[in-house]
């Protein structure tokens, strides 16, 4: 079964804008992280939080976690076409509550019209 | 350093046949998992390897198993194939133990017709 579930599952904007996706989870976790993926290809590590991080910056991303909502946002500034890809959340807490393994939500489908 | 490679691409298999993926990870990374994604139901993990051994194993059917070398590189096999095996198989490794960030192959594309 999915841990994360983003929101929305589709976000079509135009270029220089900013694109903000959600994504929620349902155990605790000591770390979240966010990866990208283009059109069937393999998967791009974004960014990681962890549990006691409640904002981290990578360039043009910004990370939010809120472990008391189970909740993390991913906000990317003045999005350009090359963005457009789709973007997953990941959480660490996986099978018998080991931390070797990822589990992902579904995803938001980001199309950045130029 | 090379990035994570995924052995073969592309796959068209028949049901009932057997298949087996290989992947070879970043040099020192001793990690390695493997991942299902399907329209259906999205990114689904399948087993994780580290040092020989497996570490843990998602909820598929015992038709789907793996193994990992001492050199790391690792391969994933599925015996009896049947359509809903069709998916991008992802293979995944990480230096640390926690508080790791994966790096993902191309991912091998399977068609099971």
């Amino acid at each position: 079964s999915q841990q994360g579930e983003e929101d929305p599952q589709a976000l079509s904007i135009q270029e220089g804008e900013n694109a903000t996706m959600n994504c929620s989870y349902k155990t605790s976790i000591n770390n979240l992280q966010w990866y990208r993926q283009n059109s069937g290809r393999g998967l791009v590590h974004l960014i990681l939080i962890r549990s006691n991080e409640r904002e981290k910056h990578s360039g043009r991303l910004r990370v939010t976690l809120d472990t008391s909502k189970k909740s993390s946002s991913l906000l990317i500034t003045a999005s350009r076409a090359a963005d457009t890809a789709s973007y997953f959340c990941a959480t660490d807490k996986g099978y018998g509550g080991s931390q070797g393994n990822l589990i992902f939500g579904k995803g938001t489908k980001l199309s950045v019209k130029p | 350093k090379a990035g994570v490679t995924q052995t073969p691409r592309y796959l068209i298999k028949t049901r009932g046949q057997q298949v087996t993926l290989s992947c070879s990870p970043i040099s020192g990374h001793r990690s390695v998992s493997w991942y299902q994604q399907t329209p259906g139901q999205g990114l689904q993990f399948l087993f994780e390897y580290f040092s020989e051994t497996q570490r843990n194993k998602g909820n598929f059917p015992g038709r789907f198993s793996g193994r990992q070398f001492s050199n790391s590189r690792s391969e994933m096999n599925v015996s009896t194939l049947e359509l809903g095996d069709s998916a991008l198989y992802l293979c995944a490794s990480s230096f640390r133990d926690r508080d790791y960030e994966q790096y993902f192959g191309p991912g091998t594309r399977l068609t099971v017709t």
